[in-house]
Protein backbone atom coordinates (compact mmCIF):
# COMPACT_ATOMS: atom_id res chain seq x y z
CA UNK A 1 0.00 0.00 0.00
CA UNK A 2 1.16 3.15 -1.30
CA UNK A 3 -0.46 5.83 1.22
CA UNK A 4 -0.79 7.53 4.05
CA UNK A 5 -0.05 4.50 6.61
CA UNK A 6 -1.70 5.63 9.59
CA UNK A 7 -2.08 3.28 13.01
CA UNK A 8 -3.63 1.81 15.45
CA UNK A 9 -7.15 2.47 13.35
CA UNK A 10 -9.00 2.94 16.86
CA UNK A 11 -7.51 3.22 20.29
CA UNK A 12 -9.34 3.50 23.70
CA UNK A 13 -7.42 5.43 27.00
CA UNK A 14 -8.54 5.90 30.33
CA UNK A 15 -8.22 9.61 31.18
CA UNK A 16 -4.79 10.18 32.40
CA UNK A 17 -3.25 7.78 30.12
CA UNK A 18 -0.90 8.48 27.25
CA UNK A 19 -1.75 8.28 23.46
CA UNK A 20 0.31 7.79 20.45
CA UNK A 21 -0.80 8.08 16.92
CA UNK A 22 1.47 7.18 14.06
CA UNK A 23 1.84 8.37 10.30
CA UNK A 24 4.01 7.05 7.46
CA UNK A 25 3.56 9.65 4.80
CA UNK A 26 3.37 8.19 1.37
CA UNK A 27 6.41 7.32 -0.57
CA UNK A 28 8.29 10.33 -1.43
CA UNK A 29 6.39 12.74 0.06
CA UNK A 30 8.60 15.11 3.19
CA UNK A 31 5.80 17.10 4.42
CA UNK A 32 3.40 15.55 6.60
CA UNK A 33 0.10 17.40 8.70
CA UNK A 34 -2.31 16.72 11.43
CA UNK A 35 -5.64 17.14 11.88
CA UNK A 36 -8.53 16.52 14.30
CA UNK A 37 -12.00 15.96 13.03
CA UNK A 38 -14.32 16.00 16.29
CA UNK A 39 -17.78 14.46 15.11
CA UNK A 40 -20.25 16.32 12.74
CA UNK A 41 -17.42 18.65 11.76
CA UNK A 42 -14.71 19.33 9.61
CA UNK A 43 -10.99 18.89 10.31
CA UNK A 44 -9.27 21.26 12.07
CA UNK A 45 -5.24 21.51 11.03
CA UNK A 46 -2.93 21.00 14.14
CA UNK A 47 0.81 20.89 13.32
CA UNK A 48 2.83 20.65 10.16
CA UNK A 49 5.93 18.77 10.12
CA UNK A 50 8.72 18.22 8.06
CA UNK A 51 11.37 15.98 8.97
CA UNK A 52 13.02 16.76 11.89
CA UNK A 53 11.12 20.34 12.13
CA UNK A 54 8.06 21.70 13.14
CA UNK A 55 7.12 24.09 10.91
CA UNK A 56 3.85 25.52 11.96
CA UNK A 57 1.99 24.11 14.96
CA UNK A 58 -0.41 27.13 15.86
CA UNK A 59 -3.17 24.23 15.78
CA UNK A 60 -1.84 22.18 18.17
CA UNK A 61 -3.05 23.08 22.06
CA UNK A 62 -0.57 24.38 24.05
CA UNK A 63 -0.45 21.89 26.48
CA UNK A 64 -0.65 17.83 26.73
CA UNK A 65 0.08 17.74 22.79
CA UNK A 66 3.10 17.53 21.04
CA UNK A 67 4.08 15.91 17.31
CA UNK A 68 7.48 14.85 15.81
CA UNK A 69 8.82 13.63 12.39
CA UNK A 70 12.20 11.98 13.36
CA UNK A 71 14.97 11.24 10.17
CA UNK A 72 13.78 7.55 10.50
CA UNK A 73 10.66 6.35 11.15
CA UNK A 74 7.14 7.49 11.03
CA UNK A 75 5.37 10.90 12.26
CA UNK A 76 4.28 10.81 16.17
CA UNK A 77 1.50 12.82 17.53
CA UNK A 78 1.35 12.14 20.98
CA UNK A 79 -1.53 13.68 24.29
CA UNK A 80 -0.17 12.81 27.55
CA UNK A 81 -3.04 12.83 30.24
CA UNK A 82 -6.05 12.00 27.92
CA UNK A 83 -9.34 14.08 28.71
CA UNK A 84 -12.75 13.28 27.73
CA UNK A 85 -12.75 15.99 25.36
CA UNK A 86 -9.68 14.82 23.27
CA UNK A 87 -12.24 12.16 21.68
CA UNK A 88 -12.22 12.54 17.47
CA UNK A 89 -10.37 10.93 14.61
CA UNK A 90 -7.28 12.19 13.91
CA UNK A 91 -6.06 12.39 10.21
CA UNK A 92 -2.53 12.27 9.32
CA UNK A 93 -1.55 13.94 5.77
CA UNK A 94 1.34 14.08 3.59
CA UNK A 95 2.03 15.98 0.54
CA UNK A 96 5.45 16.01 -1.75
CA UNK A 97 5.55 19.89 -1.42
CA UNK A 98 3.95 22.05 0.82
CA UNK A 99 1.47 24.26 -1.23
CA UNK A 100 0.91 22.98 -4.29
CA UNK A 101 0.47 19.32 -4.45
CA UNK A 102 -2.41 17.84 -2.36
CA UNK A 103 -2.62 16.35 0.73
CA UNK A 104 -3.24 12.67 1.05
CA UNK A 105 -4.91 11.72 4.08
CA UNK A 106 -4.56 8.34 5.98
CA UNK A 107 -7.65 6.36 7.37
CA UNK A 108 -7.59 8.13 10.59
CA UNK A 109 -7.49 7.24 14.01
CA UNK A 110 -10.36 6.85 15.70
CA UNK A 111 -9.18 7.94 19.75
CA UNK A 112 -11.96 7.31 22.78
CA UNK A 113 -11.05 8.22 25.71
CA UNK A 114 -13.17 6.20 28.62
CA UNK B 1 -15.48 35.47 9.00
CA UNK B 2 -15.27 31.79 8.25
CA UNK B 3 -12.76 31.02 5.04
CA UNK B 4 -14.73 28.44 3.59
CA UNK B 5 -18.75 28.22 3.55
CA UNK B 6 -20.59 25.34 2.55
CA UNK B 7 -24.12 26.48 2.97
CA UNK B 8 -26.03 22.87 2.48
CA UNK B 9 -25.89 20.88 5.25
CA UNK B 10 -27.72 18.00 3.28
CA UNK B 11 -28.60 17.09 0.16
CA UNK B 12 -31.14 14.03 -1.62
CA UNK B 13 -30.56 13.41 -5.38
CA UNK B 14 -31.68 11.32 -7.18
CA UNK B 15 -29.52 8.26 -8.76
CA UNK B 16 -27.74 9.33 -12.45
CA UNK B 17 -29.26 13.18 -12.23
CA UNK B 18 -25.98 16.06 -11.36
CA UNK B 19 -24.93 17.39 -8.34
CA UNK B 20 -23.71 20.74 -7.14
CA UNK B 21 -22.32 21.40 -4.08
CA UNK B 22 -21.75 24.78 -3.04
CA UNK B 23 -18.29 26.29 -1.96
CA UNK B 24 -17.45 29.50 -0.93
CA UNK B 25 -14.05 30.88 0.32
CA UNK B 26 -12.66 34.11 2.13
CA UNK B 27 -9.01 35.09 1.38
CA UNK B 28 -6.56 38.09 0.61
CA UNK B 29 -4.06 35.78 -1.08
CA UNK B 30 -3.27 36.35 -4.54
CA UNK B 31 -2.05 32.21 -4.36
CA UNK B 32 -4.41 29.71 -3.26
CA UNK B 33 -5.29 26.40 -3.59
CA UNK B 34 -8.94 24.76 -3.53
CA UNK B 35 -9.15 21.32 -2.95
CA UNK B 36 -12.69 19.02 -2.36
CA UNK B 37 -12.43 15.67 0.04
CA UNK B 38 -14.89 13.04 0.16
CA UNK B 39 -15.41 11.10 3.33
CA UNK B 40 -18.06 8.11 3.28
CA UNK B 41 -19.40 6.84 6.32
CA UNK B 42 -16.22 4.38 6.66
CA UNK B 43 -14.50 7.71 7.62
CA UNK B 44 -11.83 7.85 5.55
CA UNK B 45 -10.83 11.31 3.46
CA UNK B 46 -10.54 10.73 -0.38
CA UNK B 47 -8.85 13.19 -2.91
CA UNK B 48 -11.36 14.38 -5.61
CA UNK B 49 -9.95 17.44 -7.13
CA UNK B 50 -7.52 20.51 -7.12
CA UNK B 51 -7.82 24.20 -8.17
CA UNK B 52 -4.98 26.46 -8.33
CA UNK B 53 -5.80 29.96 -8.21
CA UNK B 54 -3.44 30.78 -11.12
CA UNK B 55 -5.32 27.70 -12.95
CA UNK B 56 -7.10 28.97 -16.47
CA UNK B 57 -9.56 26.24 -16.82
CA UNK B 58 -11.63 24.58 -14.39
CA UNK B 59 -10.51 21.07 -12.91
CA UNK B 60 -11.75 18.18 -13.93
CA UNK B 61 -11.26 14.39 -12.82
CA UNK B 62 -13.21 11.64 -14.40
CA UNK B 63 -17.66 12.28 -13.23
CA UNK B 64 -15.88 15.35 -10.81
CA UNK B 65 -15.30 18.80 -12.33
CA UNK B 66 -14.58 22.56 -10.66
CA UNK B 67 -17.00 25.03 -11.26
CA UNK B 68 -14.38 27.61 -9.97
CA UNK B 69 -15.58 31.37 -10.66
CA UNK B 70 -12.88 33.58 -8.99
CA UNK B 71 -14.63 36.85 -8.96
CA UNK B 72 -17.13 35.25 -7.33
CA UNK B 73 -14.71 33.29 -4.47
CA UNK B 74 -17.12 30.05 -5.41
CA UNK B 75 -15.46 26.51 -6.26
CA UNK B 76 -18.72 24.57 -6.42
CA UNK B 77 -18.23 20.73 -7.14
CA UNK B 78 -20.29 18.81 -10.05
CA UNK B 79 -21.18 15.45 -9.66
CA UNK B 80 -22.31 13.90 -13.21
CA UNK B 81 -24.24 11.14 -13.19
CA UNK B 82 -24.20 10.44 -9.68
CA UNK B 83 -24.20 6.82 -8.25
CA UNK B 84 -25.12 4.93 -4.67
CA UNK B 85 -21.57 5.12 -3.97
CA UNK B 86 -21.17 8.74 -3.91
CA UNK B 87 -23.21 9.15 -0.78
CA UNK B 88 -20.90 10.64 1.70
CA UNK B 89 -19.70 13.68 3.14
CA UNK B 90 -17.81 15.98 1.38
CA UNK B 91 -15.38 18.79 2.24
CA UNK B 92 -14.08 21.42 0.65
CA UNK B 93 -10.58 23.11 1.79
CA UNK B 94 -8.28 26.01 0.89
CA UNK B 95 -4.78 26.43 1.19
CA UNK B 96 -3.40 30.15 1.06
CA UNK B 97 -0.43 31.52 2.97
CA UNK B 98 -0.44 32.39 6.60
CA UNK B 99 1.05 35.52 5.92
CA UNK B 100 -2.51 36.37 4.18
CA UNK B 101 -4.56 34.45 6.65
CA UNK B 102 -3.22 36.73 9.94
CA UNK B 103 -0.61 34.17 10.73
CA UNK B 104 -3.26 31.17 11.04
CA UNK B 105 -2.65 27.55 10.36
CA UNK B 106 -0.34 26.55 7.50
CA UNK B 107 -2.65 24.05 6.66
CA UNK B 108 -5.93 23.23 4.81
CA UNK B 109 -9.00 24.96 6.60
CA UNK B 110 -12.21 22.62 5.86
CA UNK B 111 -15.57 24.05 5.75
CA UNK B 112 -18.49 21.91 7.64
CA UNK B 113 -19.30 19.79 4.89
CA UNK B 114 -22.33 18.39 2.71
CA UNK B 115 -23.98 15.15 3.81
CA UNK B 116 -24.54 13.72 0.02
CA UNK B 117 -27.24 10.89 0.35
CA UNK B 118 -28.09 9.51 -3.45
CA UNK B 119 -31.53 7.53 -3.51
CA UNK B 120 -32.26 4.97 -6.05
Amino acid sequence: NAGVMQNPRHLVRRRGQEARLRCSPMKGHSHVYWYRQLPEEGLKFMVYLQKENIIDESGMPKERFSAEFPKEGPSILRIQQVVRGDSAAYFCASSPRDRDQPQHFGDGTRLSIL
Amino acid sequence: AQKITQTQPGMFVQEKEAVTLDCTYDTSDPSYGLFWYKQPSSGEMIFLIYQGSYDQQNATEGRYSLNFQKARKSANLVISASQLGDSAMYFCAMRDSPLYSGGGADGLTFGKGTHLIIQP
